[in-house]
């Protein structure tokens, strides 16, 4: 089972690049999110998505974009990167919602300089 | 206003040496309070849902309790592999999505 997959493990981007996080899941979930972990603080929701053609801000949304136009993909898009995004970025999957166990990607790490 | 607080930010213990996390919240309407396991380098792993005060759920060393206010992890006799950060969350009433904790990085020592 590959469960829920994040490409790449690690970025490095200079200021102004923009990017695209790959989150894959082979579970069927409805419900896909993008967390960032940054030192210190819990984690924090960006983006989530209930179904395919469905999205919704979370927290923190400044500078992110999604889209979700399979059940299976919940790609993020980083437009114009700043040294504030540095962060380790994860996706989680749930079957149906927040209230579920949530199947969570292995990260990734990008750097902003 | 940190709605879910976690104590202690670190915890050091010899293995066999039995201790309780704290995670404390302050949403309104609780509709779940969700611990996670969190290895280095890894993505999160969920451990237990609860979700009303007195609910109560076990698994191998780890015993997850829920109060109205609070929720405890209780670690009965630690091994090593248990060393990992330990992340609670909460789902707030009408709300599709989950408030973390910043987690308590636990060290158990032989």
């Amino acid at each position: 089972n590959a469960g829920v997959t994040q490409t790449p493990k690690f970025q490095v981007l200079k200021t102004g690049q923009s990017m695209t996080l790959q989150c894959a899941q082979d579970m069927n979930h409805e419900y896909m999110s993008w967390y960032r972990q940054d030192p210190g603080m819990g984690l924090r929701l960006i983006h989530y998505s209930v179904g395919a053609g469905i999205t919704d801000q979370g927290e923190v949304p400044n500078g992110y974009n999604v889209s979700r136009s399979t059940t299976e993909d919940f790609p993020l898009r980083l437009l114009s990167a700043a040294p504030s995004q540095t962060s380790v970025y994860f996706c989680a999957s749930s079957s149906s919602g927040a209230n579920e166990k949530l199947f969570f990607g292995s990260g990734t790490q990008l750097s902003v300089l | 206003e940190d709605q879910v607080t976690q104590s202690p930010e670190a915890l050091r213990l010899q293995e066999g040496e039995s201790s309780s996390l704290n995670c404390s919240y302050t949403v309104s309407g609780l509709r779940g309070l969700f611990w996670y396991r969190q290895d280095p380098g890894k993505g999160p792993e969920f451990l237990f849902t609860l979700y009303s005060a007195g609910e109560e759920k076990e698994k191998e060393r780890l015993k997850a309790t829920l109060t109205k206010k609070e929720s405890f992890l209780h670690i009965t006799a630690p091994k090593p592999e248990d060393s990992a950060t330990y992340l609670c969350a909460v789902q707030e009433g009408g709300y599709n999505k989950l408030i973390f904790g910043a987690g308590t990085r636990l060290a158990v020592h032989p």
